[in-house]
């Protein structure tokens, strides 16, 4: 199947500090990319819908000047968690569709803001 | 408000019986719904999925039921086999059968015994 590779795995910083997440998709184009964020025991939610080219959709109560989303081509997009404080530290996770039909998603990124 | 819910968070089941996972949703603008599977450190992989059109639909190992009436579907996995031990989550989607905007249940952890 197609791969989404996503980096770092994990990350820890210092809070106010920005964390970088990358998301490419190695073998296919995505012109569609979703971010979603995990909080333990809980399901993956969706923050946010990112089109190559355009702004970001931004889920209900996702800050969007707080998590930057970057698509700057169809294999990759960023995710940008800027002045990261302790309750930011979850698990986020990129997938990447092409025609809507399947999703293919990123490994993760454990984030731990100290 | 968990529109997708998984309320058994782990089952075990012996190697070559059938293994069952549920989901209940609440939104019955729900048209599309999907099973992931997730090993450790990796991303969800999709597994099988089912339009809203259907009530079953089958692929190898795997078969899914959909219940609209009673908002219930059902994931079956016969026979079971150790390398199906994983992280199984329902998600659902109300786009048009597609599978953009995904709600997620929290997941079912599945362990298939010798």
């Amino acid at each position: 199947g197609a791969v989404v590779s996503q980096h770092p795995s994990w990350v820890i910083c210092k809070s106010g500090t920005s964390v970088k997440i990358e998301c490419r998709s190695l073998d296919f184009q995505a012109t569609t990319m979703f971010w979603y964020r995990q909080f333990p025991k809980q399901s993956l939610m969706l923050m946010a819908t990112s089109n190559e080219g355009s702004k970001a959709t931004y889920e209900q109560g996702v800050e969007k000047d707080k998590f930057l989303i970057n698509h700057a081509s169809l294999t990759l997009s960023t995710l940008t968690v800027t002045s990261a404080h302790p309750e930011d530290s979850s698990f986020y996770i990129c997938s990447a569709s092409t025609a809507y039909e399947k999703l293919f998603f990123g490994s993760g990124t454990q984030l731990s803001v100290l | 408000d968990q529109q997708v819910k998984q309320n058994s968070p782990s089952l075990s089941v012996q190697e070559g019986r059938i293994s069952i996972l549920n989901c209940d949703y609440t939104n019955s603008m729900f048209d599309y719904f999907l099973w992931y599977k997730k090993y450790p450190a990796e991303g969800p992989t999709f597994l099988i999925s089912i339009s809203s059109i259907k009530d079953k639909n089958e692929d190898g190992r795997f078969t899914v039921f959909l219940n609209k009436s009673a908002k219930h579907l059902s994931l079956h996995i016969v026979p079971s086999q150790p390398g199906d031990s994983a992280v199984y989550f329902c998600a659902a989607s109300a786009q048009g059968g597609t599978a953009s905007k995904l709600t997620f249940g929290t997941g079912t952890r599945l362990q298939v015994t010798l």
